[in-house]
């Protein structure tokens, strides 16, 4: 059974204090790795797709990093509109399209 | 710009209640995927359809949710009878699914149906 464990569950930065959230995953085969940003009442919001260990994305203050058995965000001096739940997904190579998520790192950036 | 959109936003119901969620799949996206999230579970995927056709529906209650595509730009959820425990956020996500590829498998998700069972 596919599982994604994110870490941690919530995370208080202040404002321009750079770090990184986990996300470790078990998959019989991974076809890929997705990364979204959840704000309050909505859906989520696409952001990254990582394909193969050593494979790396950034959009502005972010960035995505793929290893063999986990994944990085990296966000750099974020700012207070980047609160948001940031989610990870892994979606297996067996021929199933849907993604199994993990629960979220809850991210609150102090201005 | 492209979206996808669900209704409706939020319903209230009364346990044993009929509730259908519809979605309208982004135009040209030939995959459409059904989840719910709960503070408990998270996200989870419940049924998927691939150019209309139901592809899996295991995450699915089969005895009190049904769903359907009438067409490609209608994909419905149906609860009934809807129970308290059904209490939860509905996503519906397009994609442009390349089966088994490994490229472009980027799902997008709409606003969600926020169901409150009584």
């Amino acid at each position: 059974e596919d599982q994604v464990t994110q870490s941690p569950e919530a995370l208080r930065l202040q404002e321009g204090e750079s770090s990184s959230l986990n996300c470790s995953y078990t998959v019989s085969g991974l076809r890929g790795l997705f990364w979204y940003r959840q704000d309050p009442g909505k859906g989520p919001e696409f952001l990254f797709t990582l394909y193969s260990a050593g494979e790396e994305k950034e959009k502005e203050r972010l960035k995505a990093t793929l290893t063999k058995k986990e994944s990085f965000l990296h966000i750099t001096a974020p700012k207070p509109e980047d609160s948001a739940t940031y989610l990870c997904a892994v979606q297996a190579s067996g021929g199933a399209d849907g993604l199994t998520f993990g629960k979220g790192t809850h991210l609150i950036i102090q201005p | 710009d492209a979206r996808v959109t669900q209704t409706p936003r939020h319903k209230v119901t009364e346990m044993g209640q009929e509730v259908t969620m519809r979605c309208q799949p982004i135009l040209g996206h030939n995959t459409v995927f059904w989840y719910r999230q709960t503070m408990m579970q998270g996200l989870e995927l419940l049924a998927y359809f691939r150019n209309r056709a139901p592809l899996d529906d295991s995450g699915m209650p089969k005895d009190r949710f049904s769903a359907e595509m009438p067409d490609a730009t209608l994909a419905t959820l149906k609860i009934q009878p809807s129970e308290p425990r059904d209490s939860a956020v509905y996503f519906c996500a397009s994609g442009l699914v390349i089966p088994r590829g490994a490229s472009y498998n980027e799902q997008f998700f709409g606003p969600g149906t926020r169901l409150t069972v009584l």
